[in-house]
């Protein structure tokens, strides 16, 4: 089954504790992204990356870290992570930038006490 | 830098009557629109796209939109709505400034009255 994975679903932790949400993709997409939700304010762009070693901030990188080491993977790393990163997280995938159809993951809930 | 607009963060119509959510979008080139929809507890997933064929686009579940290029509007209607509509709905652009980055609304939470 064509899938975008998560993991964890859900997190709790402390301030300045480190983390990492993981991402894979089994479509051999070129084009990953790390958005967050929080309410009133949509999906914001974290960072994309456009292929294998290649990526970019979207509009709020700030905080955040991301690697592109295969294909399949994109972790979002938070190294230090603070009350204000409490959010909803999706990571998403689709074939190319532009025109094609992003497949999301189902969301990581992150509680930064 | 592109930004996308979506007038009405609630939007409530009874069941049957028709489905309009509005989406503007700022750019002097026609971007790709898309709109997707996240039912509760779950992740986003297409509902229909723009991509510079027909400007009136049809998706999945009776839903459509209409690429209206001189009002900069991607507005997403359906006729007739069904309790199941009931969801929240995003209208995203993807930049074609130079950029590989995507924008969403603030999104639409559409309720549905019996």
């Amino acid at each position: 089954e064509a899938q975008v994975t998560q993991n964890p679903r859900y997190l709790i932790t402390v301030t300045g504790k480190k983390l990492t949400v993981t991402c894979s993709q089994n479509m051999n997409h070129e084009y990953m992204s790390w958005y967050r939700q929080d309410p009133g304010l949509g999906l914001r762009q974290i960072y994309y990356s456009m292929n294998v070693e290649v990526t970019d901030k979207g509009d709020v990188p700030e905080g955040y870290k991301v690697s592109r080491k295969e294909k399949r993977n994109f972790p979002l790393i938070l190294e230090s992570p603070s009350p204000n990163q409490t959010s909803l997280y999706f990571c998403a995938s689709s074939s190319r930038m532009g025109s094609d159809t992003q497949y999301f993951g189902p969301g990581t809930r992150l509680t930064v006490l | 830098a592109q930004s996308v607009t979506q007038l009405g963060s609630h939007v409530s119509v009874s069941e049957g009557a028709l489905v309009l959510l509005r989406c503007n979008y700022s750019s002097s080139v026609p971007p790709y629109l898309f709109w997707y929809v996240q039912y509760p507890n779950q992740g986003l997933q297409l509902l229909l796209k723009y991509t510079s064929a027909a400007t009136l686009v049809k998706g999945i579940n009776g839903f459509e939109a209409e690429f209206k290029k001189s009002e900069t509007s991607f507005h997403l209607t359906k006729p007739s709505a069904h309790m199941s509509d009931a969801a929240e709905y995003f209208c995203a652009v993807s930049d074609t400034s130079g950029t590989y980055k995507y924008i969403f609304g603030t999104g639409t939470r559409l309720k549905v009255l019996a």
